[in-house]
């Protein structure tokens, strides 16, 4: 089956741009979630959704990050005014479980703020 | 602060030889643990999770747990070239996962 989607791959976003980031997640899968990567670093937690409801948002750096899952499906990672600080890879996983089950990974958006 | 600690590498190793990667983690209470493999470029793909104490097997992969310890290792049976990539260990706290910042494998043909 399909796994989780991720769009846009690439995105280049000038210092003060607002960007959106969209994760699909696996068809069935209660739990998403959102990381951002360094290079040369492991994955960080940034927020988690099951269903709907956004119930840890501990790991969003600045109140310019801003997630949501209206429908309990699709989600969309908001970041307004880049920062050059926000270049990153910004990776989705989807989990069946509700808590500390296997997640899976999407392909990940590299965002770059010039 | 939740932590989890691997030794960055590289680990080299021939063709056909065992591979042995190592994580520590700091929380106690932590029930799940996993390994991830990313190639350069690609994103984290699971390829062992463990919940109890002792080994579990996979094909050529065998993940250890020791709690008590505190300590997860895969070991890779048999490495080949394609098994280069950074492993990378995760623990579960609640709801999310704590990454360490991965071991680079280079197997040499």
């Amino acid at each position: 089956g399909a796994g989780v989607s991720q769009s846009p791959r690439y995105k280049v976003a000038k210092r003060g741009q607002d960007v959106a980031l969209r994760c699909d997640p696996i068809s069935g899968h209660v739990s998403l979630f959102w990381y951002q990567q360094a290079l040369g670093q492991g994955p960080e937690f940034l927020t988690y959704f099951q269903n709907e409801a956004q119930l840890d948002k501990s790991g969003l750096p600045s109140d310019r990050f801003f997630a949501e899952r209206p429908e309990g499906s699709v989600s969309t990672l908001k970041i307004q005014r880049t920062q050059q600080e926000d270049s990153a890879v910004y990776l989705c996983a989807s989990s069946f479980a509700l808590a500390g089950g296997e997640q899976y990974f999407g392909p990940g958006t590299r965002l770059t703020v010039t | 602060q939740k932590e989890v600690e691997q030794n960055s590498g590289p680990l080299s190793v021939p063709e056909g030889a065992i591979a042995s990667l190592n994580c520590t983690y700091s929380d106690r209470g932590s029930q799940s643990f996993f390994w991830y493999r990313q190639y350069s470029g690609k994103s984290p793909e699971l390829i062992m999770s463990i919940y109890s104490n002792g080994d579990k097997e996979d094909g050529r992969f065998t993940a250890q747990l020791n709690k008590a310890s505190q300590y997860v290792s895969l070991l890779i049976r048999d490495s080949q070239p394609s098994d280069s990539a950074t492993y990378l260990c995760a623990v579960s706290y609640g709801n999310k996962l704590v990454f360490g910042a991965g071991t680079i494998l280079r197997v040499k043909s």
